[in-house]
């Protein structure tokens, strides 16, 4: 079955920037998407289609995919970007859903 | 408004079946390209994907426990169905709904707000 690999913490100081990455075999062939989880809610959707911002997510969120990794960017990072992030795709071999590890996101 | 809530019993016994229902508004299932997805995320640990199902009825379900899951719409009411069978502690889980609103192999555009079950005796 196909998997994502996602590192378990990522720490950015306040208004720098923080990149999580997905990995997985030949993950740039595939539409990558990512989510957002605060404690205690349910995940948000930030990126979609590898690059793509649903309305109302700043655009300091950014997104990019190619050969085997996938990359969230959070730019200027701000304190309520502090959540666990997921990458996910639909592996076409078994059309299900694959979420990544997740990435606990810490802003110092 | 698209909106999905989960509802179902938030205790279950071991070797029980769990039936969740995912009640949505804003949107018909029955629209070319929709599909509602269960997902569920243990205390702790990531997100798992468990089952699908399609405007047109198509249902796909994780390798892993396919042997235990069957997922079900009724349009007319604008609810999907989850059932687990013979269910253990490990199950013990938030199960969230959420949609799809394009492509099958789209994102997850809006979620339910979860709901927790807890699998002891």
């Amino acid at each position: 079955s196909y998997e994502l690999t996602q590192p378990l913490s990522v720490s950015v100081a306040l208004g720098q920037t923080a990149r999580i990455t997905c990995g997985g075999n030949n993950i740039g062939s595939k539409n990558v998407h990512w989510y957002q989880q605060k404690p205690g809610q349910a995940p948000v959707l930030v990126i979609y289609r590898d690059s793509n911002r649903p309305s109302g997510i700043p655009e300091r969120f950014s997104g990019s995919n190619s050969g085997n990794t996938a990359t969230l960017t959070i730019s200027r990072a701000q304190a309520g970007d502090e959540a666990d992030y997921y990458c996910q795709v639909w592996d076409s071999s078994t059309a299900g859903g694959v979420f990544g590890t997740g990435t606990k996101v810490t802003v110092l | 408004q698209v909106t999905l809530r989960e509802s179902g019993p938030a205790l279950v016994k071991p070797t029980q079946t769990l039936t969740l229902t995912c009640t949505f508004s804003g949107f018909s299932l029955s629209t070319s390209g929709m599909c509602v997805s269960w997902i569920r995320q243990p205390p702790g640990k990531a997100l798992e994907w468990l089952a699908r199902i399609d405007w047109d009825d198509d249902k796909y379900y994780s390798t892993s426990l396919k042997t235990r899951l069957t997922i079900s719409k009724d349009t007319s009411k604008n609810q999907v169905v989850l059932t687990m069978t013979n269910m253990d502690p490990v199950d013990t889980a938030t199960y969230y709904c959420a949609r799809i609103p394009g492509t099958p192999d789209d994102a997850f555009d809006i979620w339910g707000q979860g709901t927790m079950v807890t699998v002891s005796s």
